[in-house]
């Protein structure tokens, strides 16, 4: 069963201040790794995708992946109260292309 | 900019009713998928979908759910019979390929089955 595991929090930052959110998964062999953006009864927003190891820097959000650890983390620096949301982390599927999902970490940033 | 839009937004059916959930994705994707999020759960893979045909289903998708593209716009799940563990929300999502690449969500329609 292959599997994505991430802290539910919730996560609780001042604004301002940098969130980090952690995320591992299962399958050695996943090749793509995505964070969506969930906000309470509404759809997961894609934010960021990365495939390489290293960092990826989009605004205020970072993607980090380490492939020999499986492990990607997605850091939001400046967070603002509007960050405030359940962040999903997505895993491809080699085989079938499908997404599969951690159960999400809610973050609240406090004003 | 494009996006996935699903119809209705919230659909409230009696168990054992039969309900369709639309969607229109992406025009240039390819790929076509629903997932279901059962309230303060996971988000959850139903099926896949490609050259007018599935490619993967999960263990959840049975005889009850259905999947067809009609025309060449509209993408839709059906469910025959509706139970009340069939309440969530329900998402259709695009991407271009198949995998390594991104995958856009509809806005959901929330199922609810009194």
């Amino acid at each position: 069963q292959k599997e994505v595991e991430q802290n539910s929090g919730p996560l609780s930052v001042p604004e301002g201040a940098i969130a980090s959110l952690n995320c591992t998964y299962s399958d050695r062999v996943s090749q793509s790794f995505f964070w969506y953006r969930q906000y309470s009864g509404k759809s997961p927003e894609l934010i960021m995708s990365i495939y390489s190891n290293g960092d990826k820097e989009d605004g205020r959000f970072t993607a980090q992946l380490n492939k020999a650890s499986q492990y990607v983390s997605l850091l939001i620096r400046d967070s603002q109260p509007s960050d405030s949301a359940t962040y999903l982390c997505a895993v491809n599927d080699n085989q079938g292309g499908k997404l599969i999902f951690g159960q999400g970490t809610e973050l609240s940033v406090k004003p | 900019e494009p996006e996935v839009t699903q119809t209705p937004s919230h659909q409230v059916t009696q168990m054992g009713q039969e309900v369709i959930l639309r969607c229109v994705p992406i025009s240039n994707h390819l790929y076509f998928y629903w997932y279901r999020q059962i309230l303060g759960q996971k988000v959850e893979f139903l099926v896949s979908f490609y050259n007018n045909e599935i490619s993967e289903k999960s263990e959840i998708f049975d005889d009850q759910f259905s999947v067809e593209r009609p025309d060449g716009s509209n993408f839709t799940l059906k469910i025959r019979s509706t139970k009340l563990e069939d309440s969530a929300m329900y998402f259709c999502a695009s991407s271009e390929r198949h995998w390594g690449t991104e995958a856009f969500f509809g806005q959901g329609t929330r199922l609810t089955v009194v």
